[in-house]
């Protein structure tokens, strides 16, 4: 069973259309991320929530807007997409209690702007 | 969170141990050594963390100096599949336990093994 899984896993679309990506944990975490791998090869986070809270906005702009209808989910909508949004985009989830904070990734998807 | 710096890259024969250094001499008393890799096309994986104690298992081996200002992490026996990037993390988990934190991924050693 997968534990943490995205889809889609390629993502192609013309700049200003708005797309979702969308992800699930089995895991019964409480806590799930989003994180962005550019071209460089850099991971940053993007945003974190708990118990469907927004815990962690790093900066994002307001074009992308995650969304956790429940505990196991967390969807991210992109808003008029940008050339410079295409990457590696990349869901987690963790327990998110002391030393068990250990994050489980999802396979990634990637996101071609054209 | 503490920066870390690691080398660029490493070479590593099959059935070798791999040892990576990973710098992390601003680290504060409450702050772990994470150690992820990421595999080629795939998301990150997580591989062990510490405190200051050395920890092992079934992937692999942390060893933490005294001063906790470096640490290595060892991979016994590497194989063809070890090959990745690996990131040495160091982040904080608050007084009360709980983190909702952001894992502060750097450049990681890009870690070769070869037949």
């Amino acid at each position: 069973d997968t534990a943490v899984s995205q889809t889609p896993k390629y993502l192609v679309t013309q700049m200003g259309n708005d797309k979702s990506i969308k992800c699930e944990q089995n895991l019964g975490h409480d806590t799930m991320y989003w994180y962005k791998q550019d071209s460089k090869k850099f991971l940053k986070i993007m945003f974190s929530y708990n118990n469907k809270e927004l815990i962690i906005n790093e900066t994002v702009p307001n074009r992308f807007s995650p969304k956790s209808p429940d505990k196991a989910h967390l969807n991210l909508h992109i808003n008029s997409l940008e050339l410079g949004d295409s990457a590696v985009y990349f869901c987690a989830s963790s327990q998110g209690s002391g030393s068990k904070d250990t994050q489980y990734f999802g396979p990634g998807t990637r996101l071609t702007v054209l | 969170d503490a920066k870390t710096t690691q080398p660029t890259s490493m070479d590593c024969a099959e059935g070798r141990a791999a040892n990576l250094p990973c710098n992390h001499s601003t680290i504060s008393g409450n702050e772990y050594v994470y150690w992820y890799r990421q595999i080629h096309s795939q998301g990150p994986q997580y591989i062990i963390h510490g405190l200051k104690n050395n920890e092992t298992n079934e992937m692999a081996s942390l060893i933490i100096t005294e001063d906790r200002k470096s640490s290595t992490l060892i991979l016994p026996h590497a194989t063809l599949r070890d090959t990745a990037v690996y990131y040495c993390i160091v982040r904080f988990l608050n007084a009360g336990g709980t983190s909702y934190g952001k894992l502060t991924f750097g450049q990681g050693t890009i870690l070769t093994v070869h037949p």
